[in-house]
């Protein structure tokens, strides 16, 4: 297996510009996790799914964010509009089952975004 | 909700010589305790775990102990590597709350 992909790995763009990050979870795993990542905050969870339905979203920070998941191998994370404040990266990740019940949680390479 | 404060947010080893990461945690309802390790630039990746049903976790140089009574569990690195530099974060519960992360640095 390929393991957890994102894409883009780094994406450079301009405030205001909407941005769309995209993974693609572990086959056979029905969660999916969205982080962001600074020096400031740490690893923050955003949103997760569970069998392509969001769980909880209480980690969105504003209304500016959104995240789907259409099917199970495939979830966006969109910004618009974007603000430098946005600069992060963006880890996705996968599991079998919620990690409380003991599955391990599988984090995809990362998107580094940087929002002039 | 759940709050974790982890400690400390540098470390600085000899090769050798063994490092500890503290974790504590606030929800007693809180069962799964994962540490993940994280290179420059890498994704965080798993390294052990701890279920609430058990003390101690061991893995050849790592092991993890947990106390649920005091809320806090820790990391433990013997005969530490340079290859052992990265930044460690403690997690909890199911959501993956994590710790704000901790720097080692092994010196040769």
């Amino acid at each position: 297996d390929a393991g957890v992909i994102q894409s883009p790995r780094h994406e450079v763009t301009e405030m205001g510009q909407e941005v769309t990050l995209r993974c693609k979870p572990i086959s056979g795993h029905d969660y999916l996790f969205w982080y962001r990542q600074t020096m400031m905050r740490g690893l923050e969870l955003l949103i997760y799914f569970n069998n392509n339905v969001p769980i909880d979203d209480s980690g969105m920070p504003e209304d500016r964010f959104s995240a789907k998941m259409p099917n199970a191998s495939f979830s966006t994370l969109k910004i618009q509009p974007s603000e430098p404040r946005d600069s992060a990266v963006y880890f996705c990740a996968s599991s079998l089952a919620a990690a409380g019940v003991g599955e391990t949680q599988y984090f995809g390479p990362g998107t580094r975004l940087l929002v002039l | 909700g759940e709050n974790v404060e982890q400690h400390p947010s540098t470390l600085s080893v000899q090769e050798g010589d063994s490092a500890v990461i503290k974790c504590t945690y606030s929800d007693s309802a809180s069962n799964y305790f994962p540490w993940y390790k994280q290179e420059l630039g890498k994704r965080p990746q798993l390294i052990i775990d701890i279920r609430s049903n058990v003390g101690e976790k061991k893995d050849q140089r790592i092991a993890v102990t947990l106390n649920k009574t005091a809320k806090h569990f820790s990391l433990h690195i013997t005969e530490t590597q340079p290859e052992d530099s990265a930044v460690y974060f403690c997690a909890v519960s199911d959501k993956l709350i994590f710790g704000t992360g901790t720097r080692l640095q092994v010196f040769p």
